[in-house]
């Protein structure tokens, strides 16, 4: 069964910083993995997906994850935080076999930003 | 603009009444969904509608009924039965099912209180 866990509910950076924030994913074939941002009572917006092309995926706002699979994990990362960062972010897998429409969203990890 | 919307914004509820919720899409696509989001716990998967007629239930479906009588329209009442009705609730869609690596595309969700 597919299973995705965040580390850390809450993570605090300096503006300038930089952002790293896990994830940890369990598929017993080869995953698609997302994540998504979502900001104070607003709806989720995808920063960027890994569908098995590059290991190195580039999404929006300047964030950027790697696919590790001796790891299993893909981890979301921004060399320069900014105070507009500061939202909730959300892992997310799924597969080819996945039931239906099943996509499994982790817990999320909420980011702060220090002036 | 293409997208996804939802109403209303706020919903109250009185004890034993019953509630719909709405969500319309403009994006043709074929699949949609429905989340409950409480604080911690990441999204939970209520229902989800592959095609026109047809939708299944996820993880929390009790206490929760829909109907896709309209490719754009997904409406969810939250029934007198479910107890614990206050959430943040999120609608979805894909082109596709997601076990195909289709992005989900999110509304900006409703907030259901319990008066």
């Amino acid at each position: 069964a597919q299973s995705v866990t965040q580390l850390g509910s809450h993570v605090s950076v300096s503006e300038g910083a930089l952002v790293l924030l896990r994830c940890n994913y369990s598929s017993s074939v080869p995953p698609y993995l997302f994540w998504y941002v979502q900001y104070p009572n607003q709806g989720l917006q995808l920063l960027l997906k890994y569908t098995s092309a590059a290991t190195l995926v580039k999404g929006i706002n300047g964030f950027e994850a790697e696919f590790k699979k001796s790891e299993t994990s893909f981890h979301l990362t921004k060399p320069s935080a900014h105070m507009r960062d500061a939202a909730e972010y959300f892992c997310a897998v799924s597969d080819e076999y996945s039931s239906a429409s099943k996509i499994i969203f982790g817990s999320g990890t909420r980011l702060s930003i220090r002036p | 603009d293409g997208g996804i919307t939802q109403s209303p914004k706020y919903l109250f509820r009185k004890e034993g009444q019953n509630v719909t919720l709405s969500c319309e899409q403009n994006l043709n696509h074929d699949a949609m969904y429905w989340y409950r989001q409480d604080p911690g716990q990441g999204l939970r998967l209520i229902y989800y509608s592959q095609i026109v007629n047809d939708f299944q239930k996820g993880d929390i479906a009790e206490g929760y009924s829909v109907s896709r009588e309209k490719k754009e329209s997904f409406p969810l009442t939250v029934t007198s039965a479910q107890k614990n009705p206050t959430a943040f609730y999120l609608c979805a869609s894909s082109p596709r099912q997601v076990g195909t690596g289709e992005t989900q595309y999110f509304g900006p969700g409703t907030r259901l209180l319990v008066l």
